[in-house]
């Protein structure tokens, strides 16, 4: 079965890059079909979705983050990755990563990690 | 794009009693909502896709409807472990989530 598991750094000072990865375990990431998203919540808001990278290497993202955000996979890892450069207070938020069986469209969200808390703060 | 509109941001019902939450979309985006439900300092979990089908391992009591704009979720018999934040999500174009239910029990 699935699973998801972010991992990075919980703490990043303003401006510099924030660098989340979430490793895929109970199957292979390069498995046809699957999308793979970055989704965040700040502290007591709603849900914002980043962006999702297909299994292939086709990336799209939010408008409102696009040119802040790279998301990229590692197949030899089993794991893909987001990083957010030039971060202020705004980008606290829990991160999660998600992911889109291939029945289903890119955008359902059908299994989540538990998340990862990233404060911005000097 | 896309807004999506849910209301109530909260509510208060009692054990048994039905719960009914709306989600209107800015726009047309035919059958293309999916519902999810959250609990305190956990991750959302997907209830309903395709703005009426039932995930897997979900209760019967959660069904949604709706289409183009217009779209409900309902509890139709709350119990407590529901208690829970609810989101919808419209994925006609890129995905974007309504503000949340908040869901208490009276």
């Amino acid at each position: 079965q699935l699973q998801l598991q972010e991992s990075g750094s919980g703490l990043v000072k303003p401006s510099q890059t924030l660098s989340l990865t979430c490793a895929v375990s109970g199957g292979s990431i390069s498995s046809g079909g699957y999308s793979w998203s970055w989704i965040r919540q700040p502290p007591g808001e709603g849900l914002e979705w980043i962006g999702y990278i297909h299994h292939s290497g086709s990336a799209y993202y939010s408008p409102s983050l696009k040119s802040r955000v790279t998301i990229s996979v590692d197949g030899s890892k089993n794991q893909f990755s987001l990083k957010l450069n030039s971060v202020t207070a705004a980008d606290t938020a829990v991160y999660y990563c998600a992911s889109s069986p291939p029945a289903r469209s890119k955008y359902t969200f059908g299994l989540w990690g538990q998340g990862t808390l990233v404060t911005v703060s000097s | 794009d896309i807004q999506m509109t849910q209301s109530p941001s909260s509510l208060s019902a009692s054990v048994g009693d039905r719960v009914t939450i709306t989600c209107q979309a800015s726009h047309d985006i035919g059958n293309y909502l999916n519902w999810y439900q959250q609990k305190p300092g956990k991750a959302p979990k997907l209830l309903i896709y395709d703005a009426s089908n039932l995930e897997t391992g979900v209760p019967s009591r959660f069904s949604g409807s709706g289409s183009g704009t217009d779209f409900t979720f309902t509890i139709s018999s709350l119990q407590p472990e529901d208690i829970a934040t609810y989101y919808c999500q419209q994925y006609d174009n890129l995905p974007a989530f309504g503000g949340g239910t908040k869901v208490e029990i009276k």
